[in-house]
């Protein structure tokens, strides 16, 4: 069966530095790969996604995504962090179809002045 | 991008009522819809699979008996937690799949007292 993990349950960033989460997939086949931001109380947000092609995804809010199949994994970046990324994020493989997507746990991030 | 709508953002029931929790697709037919519950601290978990003029389908542990999904159009989708206990307490969302992408309603937070 399909897993995503996420390594790191809390990442504490200054603003203005770059920020990396990790993600970790273990689909055989290409995953279809996505990553989502909730703030506080509201539901999900797609930031990018990554299907087939280019390994290095463009999303929105400045954030981007590479994935590498040597490593399992599709890590998200930022290279300056802004006081409003502070929110939870989460990867999720949807390669097994809707009915079987997979989110990792969640990475919290806070973002400090 | 796709709209999903889910009302109410929060609510609080004493225990043994029921509660109903809608989901709307805005822009575009849903004729399925995805609900999902969140505990405190983990992931987003599959509870269900609506279906437009036909039953749901419950994934393993979920009670079907107390939590009712009707699908009565292409457009709504909606959860009733009957009888609920404080340990439904959590944070409920819906999502939609629109072409190899799934966009979420913005989650209702329930809080049985």
């Amino acid at each position: 069966a399909q897993s995503v993990t996420q390594p790191d349950i809390h990442i504490t960033v200054s603003e203005g530095a770059s920020l990396e989460l990790r993600c970790n997939y273990s689909y055989g086949a290409t995953p279809y790969l996505f990553w989502y931001v909730q703030s506080p109380g509201q539901g999900l947000q797609l930031l990018l996604k990554y299907f087939s092609g280019d390994t290095l995804v463009q999303g929105i809010k400045g954030f981007e995504a590479e994935f590498k199949r040597s490593q399992s994994s599709f890590n998200l970046r930022k290279p300056s962090v802004h006081w409003s990324d502070a929110a939870e994020y989460f990867c999720a493989d949807f390669s097994g179809g809707y009915q079987k997507v997979t989110f990792g746990t969640g990475t919290k991030l806070q973002v400090i002045p | 991008g796709a709209v999903v709508s889910q009302h109410p953002s929060w609510v609080i029931c004493k225990s043994g009522t029921s509660v109903k929790i809608e989901c709307r697709s805005l822009d575009f037919q849903a004729t399925t819809m995805f609900w999902y519950r969140q505990f405190p601290k983990q992931s987003l978990m599959l509870m269900a699979t609506s279906n437009e003029g036909s039953k749901a389908t419950y994934e393993q542990g979920v009670e079907k008996d107390k939590f009712l999904i009707n699908h009565a159009s292409l457009t709504l989708s909606t959860l009733t937690v009957t009888s609920a206990h404080p340990e439904d307490s959590s944070f409920y969302i819906c999502s939609a799949p629109v072409t190899f992408e799934a966009f979420f309603g913005q989650g209702t937070r329930l809080t049985v007292v």
